[in-house]
């Protein structure tokens, strides 16, 4: 089993949408958690980090469910330049980043 | 923001070749960082380092070295390139402080014939 998994998408939504991408990860002694977006052939970029207490960036929502060793992302009233791979990160005690495979949002007009 | 550099963005080589990657960053962070990128695998680490005198291993580290030659430089190296090594290869750097998010080069293109 991998430690990060992902939806495997690719998601094709509209313009406008709501979509919702789930993450869950194996080594429960996780401590940081991330939401990272990458665009066709460039690096990572941090979108997010995700708190226990869920937070909100505009039309970004992250939660983190540490019982269940769940992270989500929501994003309304999608946009075409939100169309990319989001990357589920998670940080444990050793500072070691272990990435999910990612899963491709495109956002259609 | 970390300004990492990597050098160079796109090479081709041949089975056999031994490839070295560099990279910098401006800002002083301690923790660097090689991991590489495969379709449908994600990003898989090579190698970090926390400090000048400090190298680890990660999950894919056989048939790769790396050197920390000072706390702004960390290169990776392959010693004899083979045909799987085609990937693209991304230095980061940790601040270690608050969220402790990652910030990346723009990553090395790298072909083995």
């Amino acid at each position: 089993r991998k430690e990060v998994e992902q939806d495997p998408g690719p998601f094709n939504v509209p313009e406008g949408a709501t979509v919702a991408f789930n993450c869950t990860y194996s080594n429960s002694a996780s401590q940081s958690f991330f939401w990272y977006r990458q665009d066709c052939r460039k690096e990572p970029k941090l979108l997010m980090s995700v708190y226990s207490s869920g937070n909100e960036d505009g039309r970004f929502t992250a939660q983190l469910n540490r019982a269940s060793q769940y992270i989500s992302l929501l994003i309304r009233d999608s946009k075409l330049s939100d169309s990319a791979t989001y990357l589920c990160v998670v940080k444990d005690y050793g500072q070691n980043f272990v990435f999910g495979p990612g899963t491709r949002l495109s956002v259609l007009p | 923001d970390a300004d990492v550099t990597q050098t160079p963005r796109n090479r081709i080589t041949k089975t056999g070749k031994r490839i070295m990657l560099e990279c910098s960053q401006t800002k002083g962070h301690d923790r660097m960082y090689w991991y590489r990128q495969d379709p449908g695998l994600g990003l898989r680490l090579i190698y970090y380092s926390f400090d000048v005198k400090d190298i680890n291993k990660g999950e894919i580290s056989d048939g790769y070295s790396v050197s920390r030659q000072a706390q702004a430089k960390f290169s990776l190296s392959l010693e004899s390139a083979i045909p799987n090594q085609t990937a693209l290869y991304f230095c980061a750097v940790n601040t270690g402080t608050g969220a402790g998010e990652l910030f990346f080069g723009e990553g090395s293109r790298l072909t083995v014939l």
